[in-house]
């Protein structure tokens, strides 16, 4: 189960942050990631980090995010600077595979399907002076 | 970045009919797809995976079929409980990871 939370509630080049806490199976392996849902922009993964604090993320917001993790507790979080309201969203956490990359012939790799099996419950984040 | 494209954005089906979802990835993305169920006010539901695997405790009603660049999902007979919105999303290669725009299966 993941339960996420984090204010709903920010003004124009404020900081978005938000936590997701994992309760039951395993924490470690799986890769942990932050997705966003508007009614202009659909269902959009913003990015993924490990046990270990490996991070991948959209190239879109790149610029703009921080990925942790926190194993002590099971958590990982989403840091996201200079928001404006285009940021308006619902914002989920989810469950991605276990090791999904190898390192072949100089590079990485998806290994596995990668899919969201598991979501957090949501955080309406509204962006408004 | 590969965009899923979803038709069409809304089906009306009376329950107890079938329905047919299309998803069209701008490149070819193999079997690499994944469908999702969404109820008002739910997060997303993982409903198939690698193109036409059902995922953990999802009613065969729901087939997956495609690869390349076109995909469809299809209920075979909607129960009250299928009327939703349906996304699809690529997991080919590489992140970012897209999704489509969704269909929405309303009552007929």
């Amino acid at each position: 189960q993941l339960q996420q939370w984090g204010a709903g509630l920010l003004k124009p080049s404020g900081t978005l942050s938000l936590t997701c806490t994992v309760y039951g199976g395993s924490f470690s392996g799986y890769q942990w990631n932050w997705l966003r849902q508007s009614p202009g922009k659909g269902l959009e993964w913003i990015g993924e980090i490990n046990h270990a604090g490996s991070t991948n993320s959209n190239p879109s917001l790149k610029n703009r995010i921080t990925l942790s993790v926190d194993t002590s507790r099971n958590q990982f979080s989403l840091n996201m600077t200079s928001v404006t309201a285009a940021d308006t969203a619902m914002y989920y956490c989810a469950r991605g595979p276990i090791s999904p990359y190898d390192y072949i012939g100089g590079t990485y790799r998806l290994a596995v399907p990668y899919y969201f099996d598991f979501w957090g419950q949501g955080t309406l984040v509204t962006v408004s002076s | 970045e590969i965009v899923m494209t979803q038709f069409p954005a809304t089906l009306s089906v009376s329950p107890g009919e079938g329905a047919t979802l299309s998803c069209r990835a701008s490149h070819n993305i193999s079997r690499s797809l994944a469908w999702y169920q969404q109820k008002p006010g739910q997060a997303p539901r993982l409903l198939m995976y690698g193109a036409s695997t059902r995922a953990t405790g999802i009613p065969p009603r729901f087939s997956g079929s495609g690869s390349g660049t076109d995909f469809t999902l299809t209920i075979s007979s909607l129960q009250s409980e299928d009327f939703a919105v349906y996304f699809c999303q690529h997991y080919n290669n590489w992140p970012p990871w897209t999704f489509g725009q969704g269909t929405k299966v309303e009552i007929k």
